[in-house]
């Protein structure tokens, strides 16, 4: 187990373009969780799965702004028409449903739009 | 709306005292998560409390809750430099993921 992964570690892009991140969980953890993070600030819930389906999304998230986990496993979050204001850290979290309650992070993906 | 108030937001002391950062929450939560978080890095899980009355260590530190002030304190004793972080104090509302305070940033000072 090596825990929850996140690809790329950072990211620079010109305002305008699109991004993808990509989440691996750790292996049978069938809740996902997006966060971001500003400098300075506490991580902010953005979205959540269980399994492949979405039970929430924050009002943060707009409408450029699209998470999926296909098939249940990982999980792509997609900024589309990116602004200066996306620039934050990235966070993916994951969790059983039951036992500890425990969400493990991810190491993050830093976004910066230039 | 849920509301996760730290204080201090931010704390300098000593090598070898003790202190205690303090996180209120606004609605009934019975699960309270502290983390840490060192520089450009992303969070470690430090607590998890699951229930009024309790109480977590982990060496220097210690964690309680009381679900009925809302109140839960991360309690550092005889603080050493490698404590140096912030800590985050987050409140769990359900499936819907956390609600991150805005963190203590501890500095220790020789």
């Amino acid at each position: 187990d090596t825990g929850v992964s996140q690809n790329p570690r950072h990211k620079i892009t010109k305002r305008g373009q699109n991004v993808t991140f990509r989440c691996d969980p750790i292996s049978e953890h069938n809740r996902l969780y997006w966060y971001r993070q500003t400098l300075g600030q506490g991580p902010e819930f953005l979205t959540y799965f269980q399994n492949e389906a979405q039970l929430e999304k924050s009002r943060l998230l707009s409408d450029r702004f699209s998470a999926e986990r296909p098939k249940g496993s990982f999980s792509t979050l997609e900024i589309q028409r990116t602004e200066q204001g996306d620039s934050a850290m990235y966070l993916c979290a994951s969790r059983t449903s039951g036992g500890s309650y425990e969400q493990y992070f991810g190491p993050g993906t830093r976004l910066t739009v230039t | 709306e849920l509301k996760v108030e730290q204080n201090p937001l931010f704390l300098s002391m000593q090598e070898g005292k003790n202190y205690t950062i303090y996180c209120n929450y606004s609605t009934t939560s019975d699960r309270l998560y502290w983390y840490r978080q060192d520089p450009g890095k992303s969070l470690e899980s430090l607590f998890v409390l699951l229930s009024n009355g309790a109480v977590k260590q982990e060496g220097r530190l210690m964690a309680s809750l009381d679900t009925k002030a809302r109140l839960s304190t991360l309690h550092i004793t005889a603080a050493v430099h490698d404590l140096s972080a912030t800590y985050f104090c987050a409140v769990d509302r359900g499936a819907d993921g956390l609600t991150f305070g805005k963190g203590t940033h501890l500095i220790i000072q020789p």
